[in-house]
Order: C-alpha cells, then structure tokens, then sequence
C-alpha cells in the first residue's frame, strides 16, 4: 500500500532531550516536507526537500533540523526540545511539486 | 506569507451549496485543496495548474484565477462527509497552507 509513514505517533518528552520524528515514504516520490498544525494557525511549513542531499527552509524552521540522505526518509530533529514546540506534526511527500501531496498520520508531541 | 481563506466557517444543511475562497499576495504557480476530518491526516483533493482548467472532486470543483492571484472551491449538493476543515495551498517557490475552512454539514 503506497503510505507515509510517521513514527512515532505521540510523544511527550522533557526540555532539552534530543528527540528524532521519523518519516518514510514508498513511494519513490522526490519531494518531501514537514508541517507543524497548531489551533487556528493551520499547517506551517518546517523544512523541505526536493530530492535526496536538497533541503531548504520552511516558514518555521527555528529549532529543527532535516536530513535527506535516502529518496524514502525524511527525518526531523529537534536538538533541544522546547515547551513551544509541542504540536502536531505531519510528514508529507509528492512526486512533484506539481502533483498532490499524501500526509503522514502525524505525530502529537508534548514537550514538558 | 500565508494564503488567506474565506469563510473561516460555514455551517450547511445537507444538500446546500458553499463556497470557500483563497487568496494570495503573491503569484501563484498552482493552487491545492486538502480536506482534514478531526482527528487525521488532510486529504488531497485536487490542483490546479496555472493555464489549467476547472477541476473537480467528486460534487466539488474548484477555479483558478491567476491574475487575481485567487481559487475558489466549490461545494454542490453538500453531503454529510463532507463536513471537516478544508486548506487551500498556494505554490510559489514552496507550497503554503492557509489557516482552513471549517465546514459543517447537519441532516
């Protein structure tokens, strides 16, 4: 079945402790992205990638970080987690940036 | 900076038409609609390219409007799934969600 896959799907954590949200697509798709969705703000654009090595800013980057060694995985890291960063996350990917993105289920993450 | 969406809400009776709208301050290389039930993932309903035609999905269709930057979606003979939150995504160098449309539909 063609799906994103997000692990894990929640999450509370304590400030300051080095997490990673993993994201894996099959596929074969060259484009991925993150969001985070907080009440009435919609979904915020984290990082992207438009193909393996390429990663680029979002609207909210402060805090995360990406990587995108492998077509399929997109992990988001949060080096020193923050009260302010709980939320909810969804991964997502396309063929292009032309084509209709497919959302992960989401992460719900708390940070204490 | 972020498409603007409106209505923020409608509320329909089954069966009764709605029309949500998004605008953006910059040009537009294409326009996505999603809708998002409580509690999952947004579902890609359609976009639409510029020069492109009118899309649809089902009862609902959505236009274009490259010069004016905008798209509106609309939604015919509404029916009870239809209810949820409906984002539109404007495609400039990267693709940008608006803050939704909720949307409630009652028998």
């Amino acid at each position: 079945e063609a799906q994103v896959t997000q692990n894990p799907r929640y999450l509370i954590t304590v400030t300051g402790k080095k997490l990673t949200v993993t994201c894996s697509q099959n596929m074969n798709h060259e484009y991925m992205s993150w969001y985070r969705q907080d009440p009435g703000l919609g979904l915020r654009q984290i990082y992207y990638s438009m193909n393996v090595e390429v990663t680029d800013k979002g609207d909210v980057p402060e805090g995360y970080k990406v990587s995108r060694k492998e077509k399929r995985n997109f992990p988001l890291i949060l080096e020193s987690p923050s009260p302010n960063q709980t939320s909810l996350y969804f991964c997502a990917s396309s063929l292009t940036i032309n084509y209709g993105y497919t959302f992960g289920s989401g992460t719900r993450l708390t940070v204490v | 900076q972020q498409p603007v969406q409106s209505p923020q809400a409608v509320i329909l009776r089954e069966g009764e038409d709605a029309v949500i709208n998004c605008s953006s301050s910059k040009a537009l290389y294409s326009v996505h609609w999603y809708r998002q039930k409580h509690g999952e993932a947004p579902v890609f309903l359609m976009i639409l390219l510029k020069g492109g035609e009118q899309m649809r999905h089902e009862k609902i269709s959505a236009s274009f409007n490259e010069k004016k930057q905008q798209s509106s979606l609309y939604l015919t003979a509404s029916q009870l799934s239809y209810s949820g939150t409906y984002f539109c995504g404007t495609h400039t160098d990267k693709l940008i969600f608006g803050t939704g449309t909720r949307l409630q539909v009652f028998p």
